[in-house]
């Protein structure tokens, strides 16, 4: 059984531009929720997504959006990059929707705009 | 709206001790669930446990145990004889619909 792999590890970006982040899900998991975690604080829910559909939003705007593919697979993408969007990304699995199950979190993807 | 806090920003102890780490929450669901998430330095966080609010008894899991009371809306978490290997930041955290609602996180550093 494979766990959730993130990528890239590492991303540095100028404000403005565009990025797309890459997640795996845990194998048998349908569903995918992204987190974003600034430094010294705990995650923030962005979005999740389940068999292919957004299932629910934390309080981020449109510029940040995804997409999860048949093999469940996921993408987050933020447009117009702020600096205040540097953070820690961390995708989950599970096995449900709900949050009542627990998550599998990846490795995560540092960005860092400049 | 729910809520959690974790009070401790950091905690040090040497190799051995025992520490707890708190956790309170606040939420207006009569059912729900609670979970505490290790994060080594390496980033990726680690489910521990998670426990549902009908299941008020103890839980040990070798060196680790959680203690859930209803009454006073907590769930804290206690490591016993502390290793070096347990240093991490700890985060409990409250479902929610489909999100989990995090602490701030309490680090921990333990000193050989």
């Amino acid at each position: 059984e494979t766990g959730v792999t993130q990528s890239p590890t590492h991303l540095i970006k100028t404000r403005g531009q565009q990025v797309t982040l890459r997640c795996s899900s845990q194998s048998g998991h349908n569903t995918v929720s992204w987190y974003q975690q600034a430094l010294g604080q705990g995650p923030q829910f962005i979005f999740q997504y389940y068999r292919e559909e957004e299932n629910g939003r934390g309080n981020f705007p449109p510029r940040f959006s995804g997409l999860q593919f048949p093999n469940y697979s996921s993408e987050l993408n933020v447009n117009a990059l702020e600096l205040d969007d540097s953070a820690l990304y961390l995708c989950a699995s599970s096995l449900q929707r709900e949050a009542t199950y627990e998550q599998y979190f990846g490795p995560g993807t540092r960005l860092t705009v400049t | 709206a729910q809520k959690v806090t974790q009070a401790q920003t950091e905690i040090s102890v040497v190799e051995k001790e025992d520490v707890t780490l708190d956790c309170v929450y606040e939420t207006r669901d009569t059912t729900y669930y609670l979970f505490w998430y290790k994060q080594p330095p390496s980033g990726e966080l680690v489910f521990l446990i998670r426990r549902n609010s009908f299941d008020e008894q103890n839980e040990i899991s070798g060196r680790y145990s959680w203690n859930f009371q209803k009454s006073t809306s907590s769930f804290n978490f206690t490591i016993t004889a502390s290793q070096v290997v347990d240093s991490a930041v700890y985060f409990c955290a409250l479902n929610s619909n489909y999100q989990l609602i995090w602490g701030a996180g309490t680090k921990l550093i333990i000193k050989p």
